[in-house]
């Protein structure tokens, strides 16, 4: 059974800050990892899709890579912004078309 | 593109009502969509998948007469809570994906159910 683990599971810095956060999976053999970010009382907003043939995926200040070998992905986000403050979520589907298994989330907090 | 809407955002209703919830995606074939509800400070609980002309699949302890789900159509999913209880108010979130977008997946905005 697919477990997806993340850390930290909380994270405060000061703007401007480079930061990283960590996504690891159980299970290997997956479709694809997508990275999520939730403000408080909204739904998911789609941040970055890597497919499993991929290794990395770039979007603005975000990047995101992965190694399904060792089964992590990484969350790099450069110069923090107190925008960037949200709960952040890594989830994984084992196929094209199943439920995504979401880790629980790091919740960050940039301060201005 | 890969857009899904979802209405209504936020209802009230009296116990006892019922209450249906549309999961829209816009722009691309869903073939798949999935509901979830959410806890204040938790995380998303899968409810059910539904695949498009079939059954919906149900996990373990979702009441399937009682959370009545129908996606009748590539693009419309709808959820609908019957005899509402306090108990049953949550944050309830769709998600959809597809072919088009290399199965990526797609989240509503939610809707916030509140029984009174």
């Amino acid at each position: 059974k697919q477990e997806v683990t993340q850390i930290p599971a909380a994270l405060s810095v000061p703007e401007g800050e480079n930061l990283v956060l960590n996504c690891s999976f159980t299970d290997s053999a997956i479709y694809n990892l997508q990275w999520f970010r939730q403000d408080p009382g909204k739904g998911l907003t789609s941040l970055l899709l890597i497919q499993s043939s991929q290794r990395e995926q770039t979007s603005g200040r975000l990047n995101a890579s992965l190694d399904k070998s060792s089964g992590r992905s990484t969350l790099y986000i450069a110069a923090s912004q107190p925008g960037d403050s949200a709960t952040y979520l890594c989830a994984v589907p084992n196929s094209g078309n199943t439920p995504l298994v979401f880790g629980k989330g790091t919740r960050l907090s940039v301060i201005a | 593109g890969a857009v899904v809407s979802q209405h209504p955002s936020r209802v009230i209703c009296k116990s006892g009502t019922s209450v249906k919830i549309e999961c829209r995606s816009l722009d691309f074939q869903a073939t798949t969509m999935f509901w979830y509800r959410q806890f204040p400070k938790q995380s998303l609980m899968l409810m059910a998948t539904s695949n498009e002309g079939s059954k919906a699949t149900y996990e373990q302890g979702v009441e399937k007469d009682k959370f009545l789900i129908n996606h009748a159509s590539l693009t419309l999913s709808t959820l609908t809570v019957t005899s509402a209880h306090p108990e049953d108010s949550s944050f309830y979130i769709c998600s959809a994906t597809g072919e088009a977008f290399n199965y990526g997946y797609t989240f509503g905005s939610g809707t916030r159910l509140t029984v009174v």
